[in-house]
């Protein structure tokens, strides 16, 4: 299906854990951003990337790491994860900067 | 740098009345505008943008902005209210000073009541 796809939907895990959110989309746009979403805080940008091995820090990128290897995958790990990286993280993915955000369904996380 | 105010965390309307939701963004070349919507446990969508031309932008579901270069303001607006409309608001700015990495304000809780 065409679109963009959030994986898992909900994960729960415990501190000190290594997690890995997976983003797919099938439009080939050539930027794609991962948010994180808490309540008083907005959407948040962590990473994002404006093509296949160009990744670059957002406001908050300390404790995640991203790849992009291929235009429609950009993987988003929580190396050591903490309490405070509980949150709902949503995945985004855009072609020219005139042009919409296309925003998946997100994945809700728990750190224990 | 560029940066999103979205005046009110909240904003309670009665169905049928006027839906005003407040933007003001900072940025020193014209930027790139956009509303969106996020209903419960979903992500974002958009509702209407400005890039160039009519500075006045008609969007989904009744909803319009205006841009006004004078007041750096992107407000958006409904003339009646839904029940539907009740969701999260975010107006978000994209300008070459921030290489076009949109920046999102915090939002705005739109409460309806019947």
């Amino acid at each position: 299906d065409a679109g963009i796809t959030q994986s898992p939907r909900y994960k729960i895990t415990e501190t000190g854990r290594q997690v890995t959110l997976m983003c797919h989309q099938t439009w080939s746009h050539s930027y794609m951003f991962w948010y994180r979403q808490d309540l008083g805080h907005g959407l948040r940008l962590i990473y994002y990337s404006a093509a296949a091995d160009i990744t670059d820090k957002g406001e908050v990128p300390d404790g995640y790491v991203v790849s992009r290897s291929k235009t429609e995958n950009f993987p988003l790990t929580l190396e050591s994860a903490t309490r405070s990286q509980t949150s709902v993280y949503f995945c985004a993915s855009r072609g020219q900067p005139q042009e919409t955000q296309y925003f998946g369904p997100g994945t809700r996380l728990l750190v224990l | 740098a560029q940066s999103v105010t979205q005046l009110g965390s909240h904003v309670s309307v009665s169905e049928g009345a006027l839906v005003l939701l407040r933007c003001n963004y900072s940025s020193s070349v014209p930027p790139y505008l956009f509303w969106y919507v996020q209903y419960p446990n979903q992500g974002l969508q958009l509702l209407l943008k400005y890039t160039t031309g009519a500075t006045l932008v008609k969007g989904i579901n009744g909803f319009e902005a205006e841009f006004k270069k004078s007041e750096t303001s992107f407000h958006l607006t409904k003339p009646s209210a839904h029940m539907s409309d009740a969701a999260e608001y975010f107006c978000a700015v994209s300008a070459p000073g921030g290489s076009y990495i949109p920046t999102f304000g915090r939002g705005t809780s739109l409460i309806v009541h019947p």
